[in-house]
């Protein structure tokens, strides 16, 4: 049960694009389209952001996007906004389990 | 409107058994899988738990297996995480949120294992 690996931070300027990877193995995020990601501000419970690769919940932002190649999963923000600065996670069913990244912080400059 | 919100968190020793709760709201409980989710002080998610609709399917993160115990009662529409044998590294805040996906979650509760 071993985490994702994600980028410990990242930073944009507002109205730039950035993206966030989330790699893992085949039995993880290879195996199945069952990544979701989320969005933690500070003392704030995370938000689903994508569900299944690259599905939005109702009411978030078509500014964000998911996409997976392989092993590697894949969260872009474009038209950074100042309210986007926060810690991301992405995460993997791998059959008994679930997975979590380390996590990103996002610092908008 | 969906609602998940957790008790039973505080303060207990090394060794020592908490209970959590999460109350569920907005949705039918009974058909949904739910988990328990949490995350150290300063530090990233964590899953902990999880457990099918009827209670069919349970399991564990090898960090708390053994020692902690999920379970429902969905006539009361509610969660629990029995936590025993309780370490200094179990100290976080537990969010329970519901189906694989996660895609609601509580507001959280903090454990404290300390002497």
């Amino acid at each position: 049960q071993s985490a994702l690996t994600q980028p410990a931070s990242v930073s944009g300027s507002p109205g730039q694009s950035i993206t966030i990877s989330c790699t893992g193995t085949s039995s993880d995020v290879g195996s199945y389209n069952l990544v979701s990601w989320y969005q933690q501000h500070p003392g704030k419970a995370p938000k689903l952001m994508i569900y299944e690769g690259s599905k939005r919940p109702s009411g978030v932002s078509n500014r964000f996007s998911g996409s997976k190649s392989g092993n590697t999963a894949s969260l872009t923000i474009s038209g950074l906004q100042a309210e986007d600065e926060a810690d991301y996670y992405c995460c993997s069913y791998a059959g008994s389990s679930t997975l979590f990244g380390g996590g990103t912080k996002l610092t908008v400059l | 409107e969906v609602q998940l919100v957790e008790s039973g968190g505080g303060l207990v020793k090394p060794g020592g058994s908490l209970r959590l709760s999460c109350a569920a709201s907005g949705f039918t409980f009974s058909s949904y899988s739910m988990n328990w989710v949490r995350q150290a002080p300063g530090k990233g998610l964590e899953w902990v738990s999880s457990i099918s609709s009827s209670s069919s399917y349970i399991y564990y993160a090898d960090s708390v297996k053994g020692r902690f115990t999920i379970s429902r009662d969905n006539a009361k529409n509610s969660l629990y995480l029995q936590m025993n044998s309780l370490r200094a590294e179990d100290t976080a805040v537990y969010y329970c949120a519901r189906v694989e996906m996660l895609d609601y979650w509580g507001q959280g509760t903090l454990v404290t294992v300390s002497s």
